[in-house]
């Protein structure tokens, strides 16, 4: 079975500073995408990292992909208190377009 | 970009009764949707997968009498929960894959359910 464990599962923050999320498994996977929800609503994807060592940037926000395509990290630089919420990897497994989580890292950032 | 739309937002409902949730994909059709569940600070569970012409199949522990599934159109996907109980109480969201790139999803916006 297929399993994403994400690190850490919470995490509060001072405005300004530094962090990173993990998510790891023991599978190897096609790619891997995150995705951020904020309560009451849907997650919105982030990025799809499709490439072993794969490095995307969106502003603020570092995304890397594992040279054996088995882990992934989401790196956030002088965080934001709009940073704040849930940030979800996920990975495709079977077929059929199925994707499963990892437990999800609930972030809050403090002005 | 690619939109899904549920309905409705929120329901509350009472014990014994059934909610019906829809999921519609607005600017694409979606052959498969795909229907999660969410209890609070946890991630998203799949309970089953949507397919338009056929039945829906389900996840592990997943009571398929009480989740009924129908994918009526390329566009539209139902959730019933039958008999709802308080247990049932949950956010539930669907998805439906890019249709480009199908390990990409598009989510709904989830619908919020609350059964006294």
């Amino acid at each position: 079975t297929q399993l994403l464990e994400q690190s850490p599962q919470f995490l509060s923050i001072q405005e300004g500073e530094n962090l990173t999320v993990y998510c790891n498994s023991s599978s190897v996977f096609s790619s891997l995408q995150w995705y951020r929800q904020e309560p009451g609503e849907g997650p919105v994807l982030l990025v799809t990292v499709v490439t072993g060592g794969e490095v995307k940037k969106l502003k603020r926000l570092t995304f890397q992909f594992g040279d054996a395509r088995k882990d992934s990290s989401l790196h956030i630089t002088a965080a934001q208190p709009g940073d704040t919420g849930l940030y979800l990897c996920a990975g495709p497994y079977n077929q059929g377009g199925k994707l499963i989580f990892g437990q999800g890292t609930e972030l809050s950032v403090k002005p | 970009g690619a939109v899904v739309s549920q309905h409705p937002s929120w329901v509350i409902c009472k014990s014994g009764t059934s909610v019906k949730i829809e999921c519609r994909s607005l600017d694409f059709q979606a052959t498969t949707m795909f229907w999660y569940r969410q209890f609070p600070k946890q991630s998203l569970m799949l309970m089953a997968t949507s397919n338009e012409g056929s039945k829906a199949t389900y996840e592990q522990g997943v009571e398929k009498d009480k989740f009924l599934i129908n994918h009526a159109s390329l566009t539209l996907s139902t959730l019933t929960v039958t008999s709802a109980h308080p247990e049932d109480s949950s956010f539930y969201i669907c998805s439906a894959p890019a249709h480009f790139y199908t390990d990409t999803q598009y989510f709904g916006p989830g619908t919020r359910l609350t059964v006294l």
